[in-house]
């Protein structure tokens, strides 16, 4: 079965820095494109960046551009969201997805890692 | 930036027909995809390249596109269908991926 299984829920305080995880199973990890989505509480989906990891070429949108890091390790099938400092603002569901080489279709999803920062 | 508009709320009778549109001035040049999600789920891809429908999606489900508008039909709907949609493309160079803002389908 295709999926892409992402690490657990997190609560942490502004300052704190963060890496989730997103592994995918069941195909080729390094001829798909993985991507990250954004969900704010009660609000619609951002699309935040992609990585292929066959060659790490990396793409941000201009929304997040400095403010997050996207990387993946190949060797383990695992892509990954960071943030060097979180805000109050990051506050979300973080979904990783996954996009075919030849199309911008999101066909698989991660379950979503909610992330939660409070003082 | 580069946005997609779709009107926040649809509502339909059981059995009749939904029609959920996004406009946007580079859809004539890129693709259109639709996702529906259900509270507390991740979304689903139920429509991708304007009209063309994953395996597992009901044929109730397509597309369509004219101009600067995509639509995506929902006939004979259903209970189970009531989810928020979302259309997704890209900005006329391909470069930016952009989500609409979504549609909230409710089955009265």
């Amino acid at each position: 079965e295709v999926q892409l299984v992402q690490s657990g829920a997190e609560v942490k305080k502004p300052g704190e820095s963060l890496k989730i995880s997103c592994k995918g199973s069941g195909y080729s990890f390094t001829s798909y494109w993985i991507g990250w989505v954004r969900q704010m509480p009660g609000k619609g989906l951002e699309w935040m960046g992609i990585i292929y990891p066959g060659d790490s070429d990396t793409r941000y949108s201009p929304s997040f551009q400095g403010q997050v890091t996207i990387s993946a390790d190949k060797s383990i099938s695992t892509a990954y969201l960071q943030w060097s400092s979180l805000k109050a603002s990051d506050t979300a569901m973080y979904y990783c997805v996954r996009r075919t080489v030849t199309t911008l279709a999101f066909d698989i999803w991660g379950q979503g890692t909610m992330v939660t920062v409070s003082s | 930036s580069y946005e997609l508009t779709q009107p926040p709320s649809v509502s339909v009778s059981p059995g009749q027909t939904a029609r959920i549109t996004c406009s946007g001035d580079a859809l004539p040049k890129q693709y259109a995809y639709w996702y529906q999600q259900k509270p507390g789920q991740a979304p689903v891809l139920v429509i991708y390249k304007d009209s063309e429908r994953p395996s597992g999606i009901p044929e109730r489900f397509s597309g369509s596109s004219s101009g600067t508008t995509v639509t995506l039909t929902i006939s004979g709907v259903q209970a189970e269908d009531e989810a928020d949609y979302y259309c997704q493309s890209a900005d006329s160079s391909g470069t930016s991926v952009v989500f609409g803002g979504g549609t909230k389908l409710t089955v009265l």
